[in-house]
């Protein structure tokens, strides 16, 4: 399957600051998708990206799937505390599965 | 949320004793996975069943077994359990024919093998 680096692994804010966090793949990826784990939490879906160069938003979250359709970024504008939590990006891993990235932590200091 | 829940959510055991975490899902769903979620690694899956009794293993599978003798269960079984395969335990579904490989979690299960 196909494998997913993610960065930054950790990632502090202040409240109010923006944050972004990056996936890379060597190989050209069919789709993207970002998950995000409240802590103690399971990880739940929360988009899917399929076109090159696609850009879609929620609320402040803002998810790009790059051109070249290798990379993809998930970037938050003026974090809230609500927005803690592990976000991970996947790629597809085979016949309906999927390869998790590292995942970036994110702390929001209120 | 896609109806999986799993039992028990958390365990306690000791090192050499098997272990079987249950997996159910009320929707029907074909596709059903394992994956387990240890700092630094992400989440990593051990076997997965496109079917009853039609499983395949993971990037992680020594060490673990499944079964899936019916639609809405999926077993996990450590044979012989040991500390590192203290984590937690994550089952999942997809959704077949969706023209996608999205991932729906159930709770998780916190194993903790002394």
């Amino acid at each position: 399957g196909q494998q997913v680096m993610q960065i930054p692994q950790y990632q502090h804010v202040q409240e109010g600051e923006d944050f972004t966090t990056y996936c890379n793949s060597s190989t050209t990826l069919s789709n993207i998708q970002w998950y995000k784990q409240r802590p103690g939490g399971h990880p739940v879906f929360l988009i899917q990206l399929v076109k090159s160069g696609e850009v879609k938003k929620q609320k402040r979250l803002t998810f790009q799937f790059g051109e070249a359709k290798k990379n993809s970024s998930l970037h938050i504008t003026a974090t809230q505390t609500t927005d803690v939590g592990t976000y991970f990006c996947a790629a597809p891993g085979g016949y309906q599965k999927v390869t998790f990235g590292i995942g970036t932590k994110l702390q929001v200091i209120p | 949320d896609a109806g999986i829940t799993q039992s028990p959510r958390h365990k306690v055991t000791e090192t050499g004793t098997p272990v079987t975490l249950r997996c159910h899902q009320t929707e029907n769903h074909r596709y059903m996975y394992w994956y387990r979620q240890d700092p630094g690694h992400g989440l990593r899956l051990i076997h997965y069943s496109y079917g009853v009794k039609d499983t395949d293993k993971g990037e992680v599978s020594d060490g673990y077994s499944v079964s899936r003798s019916k639609t809405e269960d999926f077993l996990l079984t450590l044979e012989s359990a040991t500390s590192s395969q203290t984590s937690v335990y994550f089952c999942a579904i997809s959704i077949a024919g969706a023209n996608t490989d999205t991932q729906y979690f159930g709770p998780g299960t916190r194993l903790t093998v002394l």
